[in-house]
């Protein structure tokens, strides 16, 4: 079956610009996380969706937005970017068992922001 | 913030040696989880180990937990040069028993396998 699929791969943009990235999930997946990764920070959490709603949010400022659609899709929005905001942007997918307990995520290949 | 933490944070060895990484965190987890990643790239999910679980197998993966000391260990047996990645453990977060979607990484182990 297909990964979890994140668009785009690569992205430049200027300071001040706003950026939307794509993830589409395992199919049956509901649950699905956001991160953002740099060298200096590591991997830092930045929300995760489930069913439509956002229920965990990490500690980003608020132009860090996203979303999830019916079909599980999400979608993460920053605004005003900032140079500081380059990174790589990863999402990922998980299925909760019968029990209520996750699995494990399947990550995206993530999206290489540059800003400049 | 990072809960977990691993251990060291660069490992060089020869191809049919055995690599062993070690992740301690602070909190309590329903389980912990092992990734790696190839440079640049996505993390791929190796093996979930649960609160209740003291060893788990998979391949030439071989992780152990000890949540009495709160720490994880990853054995690579028979290492090979395409076994060369970063590796990161990630734990869960315990609220009210629930999951709640969130992953703490740390901030990894760069695993170098020289042919």
């Amino acid at each position: 079956k297909a990964g979890v699929t994140q668009t785009p791969r690569y992205l430049i943009k200027t300071r001040g610009q706003q950026v939307t990235l794509s993830c589409s999930p395992i199919s049956g997946h509901r649950s699905v996380s956001w991160y953002q990764q740099t060298p200096g920070q590591g991997l830092q959490f930045l929300f995760e969706y489930f069913s439509e709603t956002q229920r965990n949010k990490g500690n980003f400022p608020g132009r860090f937005s996203g979303r999830q659609f019916s079909n599980s899709r999400s979608e993460m929005n920053v605004s005003t970017l900032e140079l500081g905001d380059s990174a790589l942007y990863l999402c990922a997918s998980s299925l909760m068992g019968q029990d209520g307990r996750q699995n494990g995520y399947t990550f995206g290949s993530g999206t290489r922001l540059t800003v400049v | 913030s990072q809960q977990g933490e691993e251990d060291p944070q660069a490992l060089s060895i020869q191809e049919g040696e055995n690599a062993t990484m070690n992740c301690s965190y602070k909190t309590s987890i329903n389980n912990l989880q092992w990734y790696r990643q190839n440079s640049g790239r996505g993390l791929v999910h190796l093996i979930l180990i649960r609160s209740n679980e003291r060893e788990k197998h998979s391949g030439r993966l071989r992780v152990t937990l000890d949540t009495s000391k709160k720490s994880s260990s990853l054995l690579i047996t028979a290492s090979r040069a395409a076994d060369t990645a970063s590796y990161f453990c990630a734990t869960d977060e315990v609220s009210r028993g629930s999951t709640l979607g969130r992953l703490y990484f740390g901030r990894g182990t760069q695993l170098t396998v020289w042919p």
